[in-house]
This record gives C-alpha cells, sequence and structure tokens, in this order.
C-alpha cells in the first residue's frame, strides 16, 4: 500500500511569486491536512480537508489556501511568497477526520525556500 | 492556552542506553501521536496511543489520560534512533492537532 505523497520534494521560489504543492493521500483516506514547520516555530496547522470541503483552517494568513479533489488529493497554494514562507510543509492522511480516533500518517514534506 | 509539552529538549546518550521521553498536554486528549523524524524530515508513526501501553520492538509507550502525559521509552539505542521525537495531541477545545516542541536525541556510537 503506497504512502503519502508529496511533490515537489524541493523547491526554491523568488519573493512575491506564487507556488503550488501537492499530496496525495493513503489510498481511501478521505482526510488531507497541511502543516509548516520552521525551525523557530515547529510543526503549525494550516488547514485539514475531508471530501473536498475545508473542515478547520489554522492561524495564517489569507495568502495560504488550499483545495482538494475528488479522489483525494490535494493541493495547496501559496500566493506572494515571502522570505518567512521558507519551511519544510508536511502533508497528512488519515482515513478520518482529525480527532475523530484516527491515526494520521505523513509524506516526506516539501522543502520551500524563498530567495 | 492548550500546551503540548515535551522533555527533555535535549538528550544525548551512549548507544546501548535506555531512554524516557515525556509528553504533557494541558486538557483531556481522545488522540495522542507518537513520531520520529529522521534527517531528510520525514514524519515516522511510532505510536497512536490516546490512553494505554503499546510496545514495538525496543519502543514502547504510555498514555496516563487522567494525568495528562505520555511517555515514550526507548531501551537499548541505536544509533538509528538518532533524531528529533515529536508528540502531537487532539484536543476537542481546539480541533487539531498541538504539537510538542520535540526532544532531539543523538546516540553516540
Amino acid at each position: 500500500k503506497a504512502g503519502v505523497t508529496q511533490t515537489p520534494r524541493y523547491l526554491i521560489k523568488t519573493r512575491g511569486q506564487q507556488v503550488t504543492l501537492s499530496c496525495s493521500p493513503i489510498s481511501g483516506h478521505r482526510s488531507v491536512s497541511w502543516y509548516q514547520q520552521t525551525p523557530g516555530q515547529g510543526l503549525q496547522f494550516l488547514f485539514e480537508y475531508f471530501s473536498e470541503t475545508q473542515r478547520n483552517k489554522g492561524n495564517f494568513p489569507g495568502r495560504f489556501s488550499g483545495r482538494q479533489f475528488s479522489n483525494s488529493r490535494s493541493e495547496m497554494n501559496v500566493s506572494t511568497l515571502e522570505l518567512g514562507d521558507s519551511a519544510l510543509y508536511l502533508c497528512a492522511s488519515s482515513w478520518g477526520l482529525t480527532g475523530g480516533r484516527t491515526e494520521a500518517f505523513f509524506g516526506q514534506g516539501t522543502r520551500l525556500t524563498v530567495v | 492556552g492548550i500546551q503540548v509539552e515535551q522533555s527533555p529538549p535535549d538528550l544525548i546518550l551512549q548507544e546501548g542506553a535506555n531512554s524516557t521521553l515525556r509528553c504533557n498536554f494541558s486538557d483531556s486528549v481522545n488522540n495522542l501521536q507518537w513520531f520520529h523524524q529522521n534527517p531528510w524530515g520525514q514524519l515516522i508513526n511510532l505510536f497512536y496511543i490516546p490512553s494505554g501501553t503499546k510496545q514495538n520492538g525496543r519502543l514502547s509507550a504510555t498514555t496516563v489520560a487522567t494525568e495528562r502525559y505520555s511517555l515514550l521509552y526507548i531501551s537499548s539505542s541505536q544509533t538509528t534512533d538518532s533524531g528529533v521525537y515529536f508528540c502531537a495531541a487532539f484536543m476537542d477545545s481546539n480541533y487539531q492537532l498541538i504539537w510538542g516542541a520535540g526532544t532531539k536525541l543523538i546516540i553516540k556510537p
């Protein structure tokens, strides 16, 4: 059974550009959550999608957005990139909604560098 | 506010030693997981343990939900155990996984 797949693995972008990251969950999983990890702030929750609907959102500006497709694959978009957006972006997949006694599994992450 | 606190923040041990990592949480939880983050950034699931005790090889974990803490035990450490260990807890009051700051473990040969 394939794990959670995130693409691309590495990305270098320039300030002001936008970027789209992709996450394919484990087959049969319907929930995808996104996290940002930085050395100073640790792991911060961005948002969770379940059955194509955003179910929960963390405390990030509107430049961060996402969506989920009917096959549960999810994309995250960051517009007008800032240097502070440089981070490891992690995607988690679970069968049910986070908190519903369901285990989350993570992809390898996308390391974004903004220059 | 809602918090997940891990201790110790750093731990350096010789190969073969045992260790105990602690995770305290400030509210009742219905989902608690332990992860190991390897040097390449991948978060590897260790335990899903909202309560009780589980064992997997040299690793075991115990969560005492009523006292709001969880422990991760690593026995006979190997250099491949090095990395950062995170606990993450889901609390109904905040409807998201809240992460501890992690314990950085270094196992020296």
